[in-house]
């Protein structure tokens, strides 16, 4: 069985500093991760995924995220956060051979200027 | 823009009424998805749409009712909700394939009286 797991339901960082949003999941076979951002009153925004390949992933708006098998995590991370980052992340896995995109909780994240 | 179009973006009905959500992307996609979220819980997916032909029905309750009549719309049909169905409805498009990422509307936010 495919699930997410967002352990902190909150992560506040001043503004400028390094930022990590955590990630674990279980997959029976081989994962297709993702992350995606909410903003206030919005849908779900892409902003990267790993597939195979490089273990360290980079996609939107300076974010990137590293795969990590042996702990199998996929956290979030960007290395100096804006006020303007402030919103709700979510972490998705798919199995490789399920339909299916399971999400975790969301984890709200605040930037303090 | 998003390209996923949802209307409306705010419904309330009594649990009575008969609405429809609908739901239009302007990207090529040929899978369409109806996602539900709820406070503090993962997105719940209802329904997968694949060339029209519903793939994934994800034991929702028969008064919630999808339809699909071609690759660009999609429909979500509510008669005699609950007040437990209060939410918000998303709705989303990829192009399939198990590594594309899912392009999201503004989503409806669903208050059932």
């Amino acid at each position: 069985a495919q699930s997410v797991a967002q352990p902190e339901d909150q992560v506040n960082v001043a503004e400028g500093n390094p930022l990590t949003v955590k990630c674990t999941y279980s997959v029976s076979g081989n994962p297709y991760l993702f992350w995606y951002v909410q903003y206030p009153n919005r849908g779900l925004q892409f902003l990267l995924k790993y597939i195979t390949g490089d273990n360290l992933v980079k996609g939107s708006y300076g974010f990137e995220a590293e795969f990590n098998k042996s702990q199998t995590s996929f956290h979030l991370k960007k290395p100096s956060a804006l006020v303007s980052d402030s919103a709700l992340y979510f972490c998705a896995v798919r199995d490789a051979g399920a339909n299916n995109l399971f999400f975790g909780t969301g984890t709200r994240l605040t930037v303090i200027p | 823009e998003t390209g996923v179009t949802q209307t409306p973006r705010h419904l309330v009905m009594g649990m009575t009424n008969k609405k429809s959500l609908k739901c239009e992307q302007h990207l090529g996609h040929n899978a369409m998805y109806w996602y539900k979220q709820s406070a503090k819980k993962p997105l719940e997916l209802m329904f997968v749409y694949s060339l029209e032909e519903r793939v994934e029905n994800n034991s929702v309750p028969s008064r919630f009712s999808p339809e699909c009549p071609n690759s660009s719309h999609l429909f979500l049909h509510l008669h005699t909700l609950q007040p437990e169905d209060s939410a918000l409805y998303l709705c989303a498009s990829s192009v399939g394939g198990l590594n594309s990422p899912l392009h999201f509307g503004n989503g409806t936010r669903l208050t059932v009286t």
